[in-house]
């Protein structure tokens, strides 16, 4: 079935430690995303890429990494954890960055103590 | 600065009918989307609105007026798995998506 992976689907984590969270996706989408979402908040956005090989900050891009060396996979990866970024994560793509629906996948609940 | 604002949380009777209104202040404007969130779930996109008027969709309808930064998500028929969140996002001029916080329908018998 087509679609959008994310793993692992929660994760705990001691302050300090690195973390990679992985994303993929068989849609063969250009542009892909990465989100946390907190209680009482809109999604925010961390990182972007819009096509294989670029990538560009979001909103909230400290302490995150991202890399896009291929269409499908974009992982995002914490170098040294904190507890501000306890969150649920969630990976997306679209088609394109303009104007197309955006598929997301199940989501990562990361708490980091 | 960009902003987002929609009621937090919204009671209504199955089969009823509900309006969740949004409204936004974007630097520029590209569209603008709703989607659905149960809870422990991943968004799922519901509709997108980039002319001013209404988008017929079943049971659900999304209207939008650009010129009041403006925006509502008309549910019909209320059923009880439309119980989640409803989340308004529009596209500002570089083609990134702000997010409101969500609005969260709690349906009751």
């Amino acid at each position: 079935i087509a679609g959008i992976t994310q793993a692992p689907t929660s994760q705990i984590l001691a302050a300090g430690r690195r973390m990679t969270l992985r994303c993929t996706q068989d849609m063969r989408h250009n542009a892909m995303y990465w989100y946390r979402q907190d209680l009482g908040l809109g999604l925010r956005l961390i990182h972007y890429s819009n096509t294989a090989g670029t990538t560009g900050k979001g909103e909230v891009p400290d302490g995150y990494s991202v890399s896009r060396a291929n269409t499908d996979d974009f992982p995002l990866t914490l170098a040294s954890a904190v507890p501000s970024q306890t969150s649920v994560y969630f990976c997306a793509s679209s088609e394109d960055e303009r104007n197309t629906e955006a598929f997301f996948g199940q989501g990562t609940r990361l708490t980091v103590v | 600065g960009q902003n987002i604002d929609q009621p937090t949380e919204m009671t209504a009777t199955e089969g009823a009918i509900v309006q969740i209104n949004c409204t936004y202040q974007t630097s520029g404007f590209n569209g603008l989307f709703w989607y659905q969130q149960h809870a422990g779930e991943a968004p799922t996109f519901l509709s997108y609105n980039v002319l001013d008027g209404l988008e017929e969709k079943g049971r659900f309808s999304s209207f939008l007026s650009r010129s009041k930064g403006y925006s509502y998500l008309l549910l019909k028929e209320l059923q009880m798995k439309d119980s989640a969140s409803y989340l308004c996002a529009p596209m500002d001029s570089n083609y990134q998506l702000i997010w409101g916080a969500g609005t969260k329908l709690i349906i009751k018998p």
